[in-house]
């Protein structure tokens, strides 16, 4: 079964620093998608960066990039130069190729400080 | 931004009645999600459709059931809500050929 772990409950950064969200799957299709979504206090969410599972390079999204590495199973967000709008919750997702389900993590808290 | 609608927004209820939340996208995408995101437990699948009647059980489908009569419409029923049932739901969609999920805005649901 595939399944999302997000170690960190919560993370501070300081403004204009560079912070590192944690993600680890585990899945044993060999075809997937892993996704970072944002979700504000507001409550939306917000799409940030997609990384396939046969995609050679790291994705990269403005200050956001995925550190994908296939063989731990981990596929991590750095934000750089974060700002104090970066602060909210973070999920990462997967979705295997051969399978129809989204799975999410528990989220992780970022907060910013000035 | 994608259509995603979801109705109520929200909803107080009595324990016990009956309850349907409604996921309706203009996005001609084949697959939609529930969630139910709780503190501490991020976004947990309750149920998914891969198609028009093509529906299948997530992590936490207990006391839910869902129906998709056409693709636009994908339907939450709570038969009979519990205060366990107090929560943020959220409807997804996603493309055939999709690199993203497409999020409603939320339903807050809360059962007394």
């Amino acid at each position: 079964a595939q399944k999302i772990t997000q170690t960190q409950p919560g993370m501070f950064v300081q403004e204009k620093e560079a912070v590192t969200l944690d993600c680890t799957y585990d899945t044993s299709d060999p075809s997937y998608g892993l996704f970072w979504y944002k979700q504000p206090s507001s409550g939306e969410m917000i799409f940030l960066i997609y990384q396939g599972s046969y995609d050679q390079q790291n994705a990269t999204e403005g200050r956001y990039s995925l550190n994908f590495q296939k063989a731990r199973k981990s596929a991590n967000l750095v934000i750089s130069a974060s700002q104090l709008g970066d602060s909210a919750m973070y999920f990462c997702a997967m979705r295997e190729g051969g399978g129809n389900k989204l799975v999410f993590g528990a989220g992780t808290i970022l907060r910013v400080k000035s | 931004d994608a259509g995603i609608t979801q109705s109520p927004r929200h909803k107080v209820t009595e324990t016990g009645t009956p309850v349907t939340l409604r996921c309706h996208q203009t996005e001609n995408h084949r697959y939609m999600y529930w969630y139910r995101q709780d503190p501490g437990h991020g976004l947990r699948l309750i149920h998914y459709s891969y198609g028009v009647k093509d529906t299948d059980k997530g992590e936490v489908s207990d006391g839910y059931s869902v129906s998709r009569s056409k693709t636009e419409d994908f339907l939450l029923t709570l038969e009979s809500a519990t205060s366990s049932q107090t929560s943020v739901y959220f409807c997804a969609t996603f493309g055939l050929q999709g690199s993203e999920a497409f999020f409603g805005q939320g339903t807050r649901l809360t059962v007394v």
